[in-house]
């Protein structure tokens, strides 16, 4: 199975930082890979799919980049309302591995 | 309005049943894939078990292959997931979560999760 590694597993920076989360495939995912915002006692959202497409009314500071096996979520001007864990997760074939995670904080 | 609510956790012994049901309206059901996925307490997201727009592909977790079965109703717009020989592992707050499309599962539309807590 496809492994999938996210770093770093938290960050904290300030408001109006451009602040990158690197997800790592062991094997080739071709760009079958989604991002993910889970808020504590909130639905997770879908953020980005195919990698790199922004699903619909996803503010436009976030950005998915990448390919392979190498992937980054960026969000160029972190808001207050950014706080939360980020997960990718991988769709080129069962199993759907998340990452596990990335928690963003304000400093 | 999209709609996705999930039911059917409770507390319930090692090694019982339950049945989790995700009903659905807003949107044409066997045009979409659906899933399940579950967070632990203190822990992170996890994939559990997909099943496409009509029904003829399935795919599941190791952690749970064998255990649990994933199904729809596409006449009632409803999706199950059949969870056997439950483990103290198992739980979490279980999560219904629909696709893009038919046979493509990228999880855009979630339910607001229902708890199951497998305990003695």
């Amino acid at each position: 199975d496809i492994q999938v590694t996210q770093s770093p597993s938290s960050l904290s920076a300030s408001v109006g930082d451009r602040v990158t989360i690197t997800c790592r495939a062991s094997q080739g995912t071709a760009s079958f890979l989604a991002w993910f915002q889970h808020k504590p006692g909130k639905v997770p959202r879908l953020l980005i799919y195919d990698a790199s497409t922004l699903q619909s009314g996803v503010p436009s500071r976030f950005s998915g980049s990448g390919s392979g096996t190498d992937f980054t979520l960026t969000i160029s001007s972190l808001q207050p309302e950014d706080v939360a864990t980020y997960y990718c997760q991988k769709y080129i074939n069962s199993p759907l591995t998340f990452g596990g995670g990335t928690k963003v904080e304000i400093k | 309005e999209v709609q996705v609510l999930e039911s059917g956790g409770e507390l319930i012994q090692p090694g019982g049943s339950l049945r989790l049901s995700c009903t659905t309206s807003g949107f044409t059901f066997d045009t979409y894939a659906m899933s399940w996925v579950r967070q632990a307490p203190g822990k992170g997201l996890e994939w559990v078990a997909s099943i496409g727009g009509t029904g003829a592909y399935i795919y599941y977790a190791d952690s749970v292959k064998g255990r649990f079965t994933i199904s729809r109703d596409n006449s009632a717009n409803i999706l199950y997931l059949q969870m056997n020989s439950l483990r103290v592992e198992d739980t979490a707050l279980y999560y219904c979560a629909r696709g893009l499309g038919t046979e493509n599962y990228y999880m855009a539309v979630w339910g607001r999760g229902t708890t199951v807590t497998v305990s003695s």
